[in-house]
């Protein structure tokens, strides 16, 4: 079974504070996402990465970095957070193109920023 | 990647067979139809995908219209288990494969005993 794991899964942040949120898959998945979830707006796609090294901007990418250091881990960066960035964070894997495009989520970060 | 329309809500009883419907009026010829679904608390979880054949697994049929303009997710003899937010999501297969995958609002099912 295919595993992502996100730490930590509750943080409280205050404002121009750096966060980390940080996502381990054991999947060997070229594709990892960093997705937002706030009520009235669904999933949005914040940034993503097509292997060791790579990330890429998605719909909203202002305020947040994302580093993929290796395979297994990608991470989302906010230098300095603010309260409108208070939301559930998500992140996935996915194999390579030509493959199921299947995305394997994580349990989800809630972040609080005061 | 091209727009998916879904409605807001569903509700059934269990027991009874779901047909999710989803409008993708723009869809490209290498854009596969994904469905996932989402419980409170927890990430969205794959449920089935298809280019232009129907397909059946485990949990659900997927039908595509032969213009592949609409495609519907059907949940034979739901349970509450069933009660989640069903997505319909597009994604390009082209150039390598595109990464980016972008989800709506999806469906809200409600199941009642």
């Amino acid at each position: 079974e295919a595993a992502v794991t996100q730490s930590p899964r509750n943080k409280v942040a205050v404002t121009g504070g750096k966060v980390t949120l940080s996502c381990n898959q054991t999947n060997n998945h070229n594709n990892m996402y960093w997705y937002r979830q706030d009520t009235g707006h669904g999933l949005r796609l914040i940034h993503y990465s097509y292997g060791a090294g790579s990330t890429e901007k998605g719909d909203i990418p202002d305020g947040y970095k994302a580093s993929r250091p290796s395979q297994e881990n990608f991470s989302l960066i906010l230098e300095l957070a603010t309260p409108s960035q208070t939301s559930v964070y998500f992140c996935a894997s996915g194999d390579a193109p030509g493959g199921t495009g299947q995305l394997y989520f994580g349990e989800g970060s809630k972040l609080t920023v005061l | 990647d091209a727009k998916t329309t879904q409605p807001d809500s569903m509700e059934s009883t269990e027991g009874e067979t779901v047909h999710l419907p989803c409008s993708h009026a723009t869809i490209s010829g290498n854009e596969y139809i994904y469905w996932y679904r989402q419980v409170p608390l927890q990430g969205p979880e794959y449920v089935t995908h298809g280019l232009q054949q129907n397909t059946t697994n485990s949990m659900a049929f997927l039908a595509i219209a032969s213009d592949r303009k609409s495609s519907t997710l059907i949940l034979p003899h739901v349970s509450l288990r069933d009660a989640a937010v069903y997505h319909c999501i597009l994604r390009a297969m082209n150039q390598g494969g595109s990464a980016k995958l972008i989800f709506g609002e999806g469906t809200k099912l409600t199941v009642s005993s």
